[in-house]
């Protein structure tokens, strides 16, 4: 069985810029969430994804944005960088109907 | 929304001592607590869980406590040793309204283990 994986490890970044994040889902699970991580923080949820929807939305803005694919892998988009963007992005696979979830490695943005 | 408290934010215990944390949570329609370990560089990953219709879960040295009417949660390492040092992190997720799916966690407790 595998895990939550996700792409890349680390990313480097100036303000205004773009970037695209990506998570490959546990075999067998078809849900995706996203969490952000600040140093010294617990994660914070983004967002959750369930059949290429969006599925519930935390305190996040429009900058932030996701796709599911059908595959159940996903991609978080972050539009505009800011300096407070830098942190670890998680993701966590379930499947429908349960509320376990198991996180990937994360990926480390830091906004210069 | 759901609010997750938790203490102690640190905690140093010999290696064979007995390590306690506990978490409070807000939103009554709470329902599922997982709790999380972070090891430095990696993902949190899940050690325990507890439904609120048990009140004590126990696997292996870790065990975990639900008290619904107080909204309190606590997790009791036994005969930690010093692989156990890490992040630990409780979180709480309900199954209806704002809560569904979404997993509200504490701020979280750094665990040493001495040995």
């Amino acid at each position: 069985e595998t895990g939550v994986t996700q792409s890349p490890t680390h990313l480097i970044k100036t303000r205004g810029q773009q970037v695209t994040l990506r998570c490959s889902s546990q075999s067998g699970h078809n849900t995706v969430s996203w969490y952000q991580q600040a140093l010294g923080q617990g994660p914070q949820f983004i967002f959750q994804y369930y059949r290429e929807e969006e599925n519930g939305r935390g305190n996040f803005p429009p900058r932030f944005s996701g796709l599911q694919f059908p595959n159940y892998s996903s991609e978080l988009n972050v539009n505009a960088l800011e300096l407070d963007d830098s942190a670890l992005y998680l993701c966590a696979s379930s499947s429908q109907g349960s509320d376990t979830q198991y996180f990937g490695p994360g990926t480390r943005l830091t906004v210069l | 929304g759901e609010n997750v408290e938790q203490h102690p934010s640190t905690l140093s215990v010999q290696e064979g001592d007995s390590a306690v944390i506990k978490c409070t949570y807000s939103d009554s329609a709470s329902n599922y607590f997982p709790w999380y370990k972070q090891e430095l560089g990696k993902g949190p990953q899940l050690i325990i869980d507890i439904r609120s219709n048990v009140g004590e879960k126990k696997d292996q040295r870790i065990a975990v406590t639900l008290n619904k009417t107080a909204k309190h949660f606590s997790l009791h390492i036994t005969e930690t040793q010093p692989e156990d040092s890490a992040v630990y992190f409780c979180a709480a997720s309900g199954s209806r309204g704002s809560t569904l799916g979404r997993l509200y966690f504490g701020r979280g407790t750094q665990l040493t283990v001495w040995p």
